[in-house]
């Protein structure tokens, strides 16, 4: 099974920080990787699709990159409402979610 | 609007079978396919199985001895049946819609104790 490794576990980041969030798979995914957001109590949010496809109505200071093994969630300038667990996802081979980053306010 | 809601039993006692409906609207099953998550409090999301729009469906493999998803599409339904639940178990169940592999639309979510 592939394995998805999420860094940092935990971010502190201040308002209008460029916040760069890191996802590494056990082996080449060919993109096939997505982005959710999940705040507290509630289910997760669909943020980025095969790599760095913005899905519909989300801000666009989300951004998405990567190739092969590693791939990375990007916010351009945060804001007080992105505070949240961030989550990988791989389906390329099977499907595995990584264990999440969460990103809090300094 | 599309809308999805699990509904189904809170407590379930150790070696019984979970049973939850996942109740969907503002699409229809035979266009897109449905996805069960689970995640335990505190631990991030696991993909359970999926009923594909055209009636087949796939499983985790981890899962695949104890799990069973089907559908009514005439009630716009899709079911989980999983049995031999242990602790390790509890969880919050989320029906998703399965969108070509990205889950664009998730219900509330419900949470399961397994417990005596």
């Amino acid at each position: 099974d592939i394995q998805m490794t999420q860094s940092p576990p935990v971010l502190s980041a201040s308002v209008g920080d460029r916040v760069t969030l890191s996802c590494k798979a056990s082996q080449n995914i060919n993109k096939n990787l997505d982005w959710y957001q999940q705040k507290h109590g509630e289910a997760p949010k669909l943020l980025i699709y095969y790599t760095n496809n913005l899905q519909t109505g989300i801000p666009s200071r989300f951004s998405g990159s990567g190739s092969g093994t590693d791939y990375t969630l990007t916010i351009s300038s945060l804001q007080p409402e992105d505070v949240a667990t961030y989550y990988c996802y791989q389906y390329n081979s099977g499907y595995t979610f990584g264990a999440g980053t969460k990103l809090e306010l300094k | 609007q599309v809308q999805l809601k699990e509904s189904g039993p809170g407590l379930v006692q150790p070696s019984e079978t979970l049973s939850l409906t996942c109740t969907v609207s503002g699409f229809s099953l035979t266009s897109y396919s449905v996805s069960w998550v689970r995640q335990p409090s505190g631990k991030g999301p696991e993909w359970m199985g999926r009923m594909w729009y055209d009636g087949d469906t796939a499983y985790n493999s981890a899962l695949k001895s104890r799990l069973s998803i089907s559908r009514d599409t005439s009630k716009n339904q899709v079911f989980l049946k999983m049995n031999s639940l242990q602790t390790d178990d509890t969880g919050t169940y989320y029906c998703t819609r399965d969108d070509n592999n990205y889950f664009d639309y998730w219900g509330q979510g419900v949470m399961v104790t397994v417990s005596s």
